[in-house]
């Protein structure tokens, strides 16, 4: 069943260091679509990053990048040079392109506070 | 710019009402979503459609129903409003298709609260 993972309740980190959270997943579709957005206290849901399953490179965007190891089932983001404006909710996300009509499930979500 | 808009911010309803919680999108996305928002809990998928007049169950169906009859409009509709339905309520939409560029696009949100 299609399933999404995310460990860490809340994570802590300062500000202009780097932060890993933490996303594994569960499919038996060998295409799927990996997926990672930011929920600020304003409640907004911003895309962050995307990852395919077939993409034979990590995804960047930015200060993003994904953690992508298929073999482990697993997504993580990673964030550089954590900045204040960083603290926030962030979820992972999946879609199976071939079975469950695509739906789009979430994973509980990781608060993270950046301090300065 | 593309929208997701959904009807209302704020509602307060009165236990057994029936409420309504309208989704319109502009994108001529396939694809629509309601989700329920609870702290810890995450984005639980009520119902998502993949069509016009098309619905599937998502993990928390129960005491929801839905309506897509255009494309672009997708509606949540809870039948007897009970307490334990006070949340946030979140519209998205995608297209049918996966790849760079089929993220999901959310509406700003609504927060029902059922007293």
């Amino acid at each position: 069943a299609q399933k999404i993972t995310q460990t860490q309740p809340g994570m802590f980190v300062q500000e202009k260091e780097a932060v890993t959270l933490d996303c594994t997943y569960d499919t038996s579709d060998p295409s799927y679509g990996l997926f990672w957005y930011k929920q600020p206290s304003s409640g907004e849901m911003i895309f962050l990053i995307y990852q395919g399953s077939y993409d034979q490179q990590n995804a960047t965007e930015g200060r993003y990048s994904l953690n992508f190891q298929k073999a482990r089932k697993s997504a993580n983001l990673v964030i550089s040079a954590s900045q204040l404006g960083d603290s926030a909710m962030y979820f992972c996300a999946m879609r199976e392109e071939n079975t469950g009509f695509q739906k789009l499930v979430f994973g509980t979500g990781t608060r993270l506070l950046v301090s300065p | 710019d593309v929208k997701v808009t959904q009807s209302s911010r704020y509602l307060v309803k009165r236990t057994g009402e029936k409420v309504f919680l309208e989704c319109v999108q502009d994108m001529d996305h396939e694809n629509m979503f309601w989700y329920r928002q609870d702290p810890g809990l995450g984005l639980r998928l009520i119902y998502f459609s993949y069509d016009v007049k098309m619905k599937e169950k998502g993990d928390i169906p129960e005491g929801y129903s839905v309506s897509r009859e255009k494309k672009e409009r997708f509606s949540l509709i809870l039948e007897s409003a009970s307490t334990n339905q006070t949340s946030m309520y979140l519209c998205a939409s995608t297209l049918l298709a996966l790849g760079q560029g089929t993220e999901a696009f959310f509406g700003q949100g609504t927060r029902l609260t059922v007293v």
